[in-house]
């Protein structure tokens, strides 16, 4: 069975940072690529960021480039998101999301989320 | 604002048969790109739902069946049930000067009278 779980969420004053990480098991990890998306409260999904399984092509949306850090450990088996310079509206829920049936296909697996909070 | 259009919101009742958008512009879908869609359930994480364009996933009633045609993309909802009630996103890529982004649809909330 596949599960991403994800973890490392809290509450962060803004400038602050935080560094997310997502354990994954079940499937071949190393072989996929993998996602960051963020749901802020009472809001629609939005992509942040994509790193592709040997880690050379990474992704990110523009509201994140230079904030936001994606990263893999394929001997883990883990997926992380380090956030620095957060914003109030950084506040979300933030899932892992994988892409196994084919390359820049659907988002297969969902973690179950980490919810973030930036506030003074 | 997303580069994918949907209507904030659908209903019907129990039994209907009800269809939820999703409008794209050349560089996603409309370029041929596949889409997909998710149900995310209360207080739920997303579930893919159906993918490339038309095909369920395992353990999807066939009562949800998805389409495409140029720039527009449909999810069709038949035999409305209670436990259909939830957000419903669609999903593509968007390939530009940056690379390719997965860029979503700003959701639908189905409501079941």
């Amino acid at each position: 069975e596949v599960q991403l779980v994800e973890s490392g969420g809290g509450l962060v004053q803004p400038g602050g940072s935080l560094r997310l990480s997502c354990a994954a098991s079940g499937f071949a990890f190393s072989d996929y690529g993998m996602n960051w998306v963020r749901q802020a409260p009472g809001k629609g999904l939005e992509w942040i960021s994509y790193i592709s399984s040997s880690s050379k092509t990474i992704y990110y949306a523009d509201s994140v480039k230079g904030r936001l850090t994606i990263s893999r450990d394929n001997a883990k088996n883990s997926l992380y998101l380090q956030m620095n310079s957060l914003r109030d509206e950084d506040t979300a829920v933030y899932y892992c999301a994988s892409q196994t049936l084919y390359s820049f296909g659907p988002l297969d697996y969902w973690g179950q989320g980490s919810l973030v909070t930036v506030s003074s | 604002q997303s580069v994918l259009t949907q209507p904030p919101s659908v209903s019907g009742a129990p039994g209907q048969r009800v269809t939820i958008s999703c409008t794209g512009g050349s560089s996603n879908n409309g370029a041929g790109y596949d889409v997909h869609w998710y149900q995310q359930l209360p207080g739920a994480a997303p579930k893919l739902l159906i993918y490339g364009n038309n095909i369920r996933t395992s353990g999807v009633p066939d009562r949800f069946s998805g389409s495409r045609s140029g720039t527009s993309a449909s999810l069709v909802i038949s035999g409305l049930q209670a436990e259909d009630e939830a957000d419903y996103y669609c999903q593509s890529s968007d390939f530009s000067l940056s690379g390719s982004e997965v860029v979503f649809g700003g959701g639908t909330k189905l409501t079941v009278l």
